[in-house]
């Protein structure tokens, strides 16, 4: 069964330092997303991507975020100047469609800021 | 607005006994409703959707959730609970229709499943 693949599976940084995070979504989706899991707390949603362009996101994706598909199989999340609080989970994920359909998510990176 | 609530932080149960995680929400729209499971140090696996029609959903590894409009809740079931059931589940919930036409993912904080043998 198709995956969504992200890496790496772990990420530390310095604090201010720039991060990217890489994903590859399943290969007929055409919708993306990001999602944050801070840990013990519930998955929240950053972003959503369709048509090389931000659908949707919510107020955590500030100017320090920004998500590209640089080709036709990479979806990326680019923190500029990564902060502690940044420090979480992070979940790539695809669909097919919007709507009724599923979003099926890779395993997550985990990016620990030091 | 959308919005999702697993009322149990945590549920405990024995094997072989039967298992309910529950999940309320409230949407403005038309609620299109899933659940996921987390293991450990994995993503989340997509179990079941209700989108319209039976109100019993059935989905993966004998799970299924019933859908009850009037009490606004989309309950997760399983009839006979295995150790290897033990993870974090996750209902969302998607208003298609409403305020958020588009739809983004509205998640629940989570339920922790703990079977015991």
């Amino acid at each position: 069964e198709p995956e969504v693949t992200q890496t790496p599976s772990h990420q530390v940084t310095q604090m201010g330092q720039e991060v990217i995070l890489r994903c590859v979504p399943i290969s007929n989706h055409l919708y993306f997303y990001w999602y944050r899991q801070i840990l013990g707390q519930k998955v929240e949603f950053l972003v959503s991507f369709y048509n090389n362009e931000i659908s949707e996101k919510s107020e955590i994706f500030d100017d320090q975020f920004s998500v590209e598909r640089p080709d036709g199989s990479n979806f990326t999340l680019k923190i500029r100047s990564t902060k502690l609080e940044d420090s979480a989970m992070y979940f790539c994920a695809s669909s097919v469609g919007v709507g009724n359909q599923p979003q099926h998510f890779g395993d997550g990176t985990r990016l620990s800021i030091l | 607005a959308q919005s999702v609530a697993q009322p149990e932080d945590q549920v405990n149960v024995a094997e072989g006994n039967p298992l309910t995680v529950k999940c309320t929400y409230s949407v403005s729209g038309n609620p299109y409703l899933f659940w996921y499971v987390q293991y450990p140090n994995r993503g989340l696996q997509f179990l079941l959707k209700y989108i319209t029609g039976d109100n019993l959903v059935k989905g993966s590894y004998g799970f299924e959730a019933e859908f009850n409009k009037s009490q606004t809740s989309f309950h997760l079931k399983k009839p006979s609970a295995l150790v290897s059931d033990s993870a974090l589940y996750f209902c969302a919930v998607r208003d298609y229709g409403g305020t958020d036409s588009w739809g983004k993912f509205q998640f629940g904080a989570g339920t922790q499943v703990v079977v015991t043998p």
